[in-house]
């Protein structure tokens, strides 16, 4: 299947910091990629779709200054989690959508915030 | 109600057995189905696509049943690695954004 990276893969920082967590396609191009966060023992909830070229389409109740995304290649897009406090701290998850409807998952990056 | 519910067990298997679980979606618009393994910490990986006929990969078995809308999946001939969750994956159109069931624990035994 095709590859999908993340950086870092785990992240301890204080809180009010910003962390920035990149997803790449490595072997095909995405127009969509999609951020998820799972908290322990939850399903994957779906934060944001992410559009190359054009702004992030947020999912309710998740707020769009405080989760900023770039998408600014078809192979790159990048969350970063502003200001961040310990109800942050989160499994958070990117995939990258294979046409026509296939995703394919990054392994994760764990956030911890102090 | 859920969009996609799932039985979140755990299915506790003896290795060697055979599971079968299955996933309920209430949107019948739902274009695709895909069944997606989840390990402790880890990241959803792509089990595989499930078909209107029904598809089989190996020891797994998908089928969809739109007229009651559901999906299921069976594993034939558990083996220990088979242990994780399994994640019932719904989208509604194609390009658009899949909605995950809540996943079925399975643990496979000795």
């Amino acid at each position: 299947g095709a590859v999908v990276s993340q950086h870092p893969s785990r992240v301890i920082c204080k809180s009010g910091t910003s962390v920035k967590i990149e997803c790449r396609s490595l072997d095909f191009q995405a127009t969509t990629m999609f951020w998820y966060r799972q908290f322990p023992k939850q399903s994957l909830m779906l934060m944001a779709t992410s559009n190359e070229g054009s702004k992030a389409t947020y999912e309710q109740g998740v707020e769009k200054d405080k989760f900023l995304i770039n998408h600014a290649s078809l192979t790159l897009s990048t969350l970063t989690v502003t200001s961040a406090h310990p109800e942050d701290s989160s499994f958070y998850i990117c995939s990258a959508r294979e046409p026509p409807d296939t995703q394919y998952f990054g392994p994760g990056t764990r956030l911890t915030v102090l | 109600r859920k969009e996609v519910e799932q039985d979140p067990g755990p299915f506790n298997v003896p290795e060697g057995a055979t599971v079968a679980f299955n996933c309920t979606y209430s949107n019948s618009a739902s274009q695709s189905f895909f069944w997606y393994r989840q390990d402790c910490r880890k990241e959803p990986k792509l089990l595989m696509s499930v078909y209107s006929s029904g598809n089989e990969d190996g020891r797994f078995t998908a089928q969809l049943n739109r007229a009651s809308q559901y999906i299921s999946l069976l594993i034939r001939d558990s083996k220990l690695s088979d242990s994780a969750t399994y994640l019932c994956v719904v989208n509604k159109a194609a390009g658009n954004k899949l909605t995950f069931g809540g996943g079925t624990r399975v643990l496979v035994k000795p």
